[in-house]
């Protein structure tokens, strides 16, 4: 069964910091890693990864993912209070559907 | 003009009882999942339809029964509702060729 753990599970800053978030994972016949926002609702989507090395970035988020080590952080520098939310890493495993499996995530908690 | 569309937001209901959740989504996308979120935040796959057929249907109580009316529509209906049903229910969408979901906002069900 695939699997996909975070690390940690929970995380309290001050504002300002850099924070560094763990997913890795399990699966069979990967295809993508996604990273995703879970604020009070929805979880909104923020990067999909599918190969090794190549940093994707937007504004002060970015992500890496490791196909070798079987693992993928999320980095949130210069932390701001709309940053608390918990984030959800996910993996696609390629048997013809798009079924996510989700790791617990981390919730995130930036102190002013 | 949103996305992904859940209705209700909120059911609140007694045991044995029967509900539906509507899940409606408007950026045209041929695949819609139901994702239950346990009060652990943990997220999980519970179906999945492409063009109106099950291609997902993971190991659910056959008290839960997906319905796709069109591409555009995916239900779901809970006959005896219990206490252990009680969650945030979350629909998605996604394109075939893409393993990006979205997600709509939630119901959350409590059962009483």
């Amino acid at each position: 069964e695939d699997k996909v753990v975070q690390s940690p599970l929970s995380l309290v800053v001050h504002e300002g910091d850099t924070v560094t978030l763990n997913c890795s994972y399990e699966v069979t016949n990967f295809r993508s890693l996604l990273w995703y926002k879970q604020e009070k609702k929805a979880p909104t989507f923020l990067f999909m990864l599918t190969s090794s090395g190549i940093e994707k970035k937007s504004g002060r988020l970015s992500s890496i993912l490791d196909k070798k080590e079987l693992f993928s952080i999320l980095n949130i520098t210069a932390t701001q209070t709309g940053d608390s939310a918990v984030y959800l890493c996910a993996v696609v495993s390629n048997f013809g559907n798009e079924k996510l499996t989700f790791g617990t995530g981390t919730r995130l908690t930036i102190i002013p | 003009d949103t996305a992904v569309s859940q209705t209700p937001k909120y059911l609140v209901t007694q045991m044995g009882n029967d509900k539906s959740i509507k899940c409606e989504q408007n950026l045209g996308h041929d695949t819609m999942y139901w994702y239950k979120q346990d009060s652990k935040k943990f997220l999980k796959i519970m179906f999945s339809y492409n063009n109106k057929e099950l291609i997902i249907n993971e190991t659910v109580p056959n008290r839960f029964s997906p319905k796709s009316p069109d591409k555009a529509h995916l239900n779901l209906h809970i006959n005896s509702l219990e206490l252990g049903d009680s969650a945030v229910y979350f629909c998605a969408s996604s394109r075939t060729s893409s393993n990006i979901q979205y997600f709509g906002a939630g119901t959350r069900l409590s059962v009483l």
